[in-house]
């Protein structure tokens, strides 16, 4: 099965409503990281996280090691947050690789 | 800001084909990466490379070489390319395994 999996897979937002996106891993991740692939398709990181929480303007993530599990949230949505987010977890203490999950896609409406 | 080049952009191949695709990265990052992205799916890890001179396959480096001649250069190459070789390819790089990873425009491959 998937090891790191993303729920929604999809999601349509009106501009200036708040969203969560999730990740679960049934590996044991000691680091996450969100990205957006935006409609160019260039790839931003947008948090790299130990267990805890970052913000950074209107996106705020959290990392739970223990329950396994990440949230990227997004508050009062604008057009330009259109895209993919893939979030990716390292494995545990040796591994050598990040593994993605397979993206949500949401679309920001005006 | 990690710079990540990557060249071509855009490539459209033969298959039976030789592909090079080069990545270049000017933050003196140790670790450097090969990703494949098929439309509509995340990223697959082909190659990678932790020190000049040294590679190691990822999750699917079947057709797939890598070359690492400098700690700034990174190749990926298709000796025989295939239909299935269609896809985006990625380079990124950081300075640890678990570092933040940083990733180039990306190379549009087509092969016919």
């Amino acid at each position: 099965g998937d090891k790191v999996k993303q729920s929604p897979s999809a999601l349509s937002l009106q501009e200036g409503t708040n969203s969560a996106l999730r990740c679960n891993f049934s590996i044991a991740a000691t680091t996450v990281q969100w990205f957006l692939q935006n409609p160019r398709g260039s790839l931003i990181n947008l948090f790299y996280l130990v267990p805890g929480t970052k913000e950074n303007g209107r996106l705020k993530s959290a990392f739970d090691s223990k329950e396994s599990y990440s949230t990227l949230h997004i508050r009062d949505a604008q057009l330009e947050d259109s895209g993919t987010y893939f979030c990716a977890a390292d494995g545990s203490s040796g591994s050598w690789q990040l593994i993605f999950g397979s993206g949500t896609q949401l679309t920001v409406m005006p | 800001e990690a710079a990540v080049t990557q060249s071509p952009r855009s490539k459209v191949a033969v298959t039976g084909g030789k592909v090079t695709l080069s990545c270049h990265q000017t933050n003196n990052h140790d670790y450097m990466y090969w990703y494949r992205q098929d439309t509509g799916h995340g990223l697959r890890l082909i190659h990678y490379s932790y020190v000049a001179d040294s590679t190691e396959k990822g999750d699917i480096p079947d057709g797939y070489k890598a070359s690492r001649p400098s700690q700034e250069n990174f190749s990926l190459i298709l000796e025989l390319a295939s239909l299935s070789q269609t896809a985006v390819y990625f380079c990124a790089s950081t300075w640890s395994n678990t570092g933040q990873l940083y990733f180039g425009e990306g190379s549009k491959l087509t092969v016919l």
